[in-house]
């Protein structure tokens, strides 16, 4: 496997419904980030996990809660979420203290809230 | 308040021509600014960055202009081809704001044959 990649790819969920995304990326960066892609949207940045401690949380309702276990994995645990949270997840990974930090993104995982 | 606005939501050029993308940003603060390109289920792609301190970066087909007075980049994509047609985000990031970047909402890209 090589870059970041993000299971499952599709999610259809109940709202009663608990379940994890999972990412992983294999570019040996030391920061790692979650975004939620609405349609016709700015991507929004959720969280930001640098050097495995967040360091970033955009007033995401509590439904959301990641985890970061070591610098290559990232979850986002996802429960009693709402229709409107149905979106695309992104994860991104990055090595900060570069000159610019150009984010490294998965393939997202589309989530469908019921 | 949108930080990175692109104005144009969907583009059509034909081929061989010129593609101009534009992004105006509102916080005279960031020291960069990125381009990505993102493909239908897929994640968005790193494209082409510029530094606050120039005016502009150039990568193969792909130029970007950064006018700092008028808080204003653009992209340039000359001859476009119909593998550009995409969505493509700028976004801007700040030294002293760790590893956020703060993206526009995105323009589609449509390169007709």
């Amino acid at each position: 496997e090589t870059g970041v990649t993000q299971t499952p790819r599709h999610l259809v969920m109940g709202m009663t419904n608990k379940k994890s995304l999972k990412c992983e990326q294999h570019l040996g960066h030391n920061a790692m980030y979650w975004y939620k892609q609405s349609a016709k949207k700015p991507l929004e940045l959720m969280f930001v996990y640098s050097l495995e401690e967040r360091v970033e949380n955009n007033s995401v309702p509590s439904r959301f809660s990641p985890e970061c276990p070591n610098s290559s994995h990232l979850f986002l645990h996802l429960h009693t979420l709402q229709p409107e949270d149905s979106a695309l997840y992104l994860c991104a990974s990055s090595q900060l203290g570069r000159a610019y930090n150009e984010q490294f993104f998965g393939p997202g995982t589309r989530l469908t809230v019921l | 308040d949108q930080q990175v606005k692109q104005n144009s939501p969907s583009l059509s050029v034909q081929e061989g021509r010129i593609s101009i993308l534009n992004c105006d940003y509102t916080n005279s603060m960031f020291d960069y600014f990125l381009w990505y390109k993102k493909y239908p289920a897929e994640g968005p792609t790193f494209l082409i960055s510029i530094s606050s301190i120039k005016d502009k970066n150039e990568d193969g087909r792909f130029t970007v202009f950064l006018n700092k007075s008028a808080k204003h980049l653009s992209l340039h994509i000359v001859p476009s081809q119909p593998g550009d047609s995409a969505v493509y985000f700028c976004a801007a990031g700040a030294y002293n704001q760790g590893g956020k970047l703060i993206f526009g909402q995105g323009t589609e890209l449509s390169v007709k044959p």
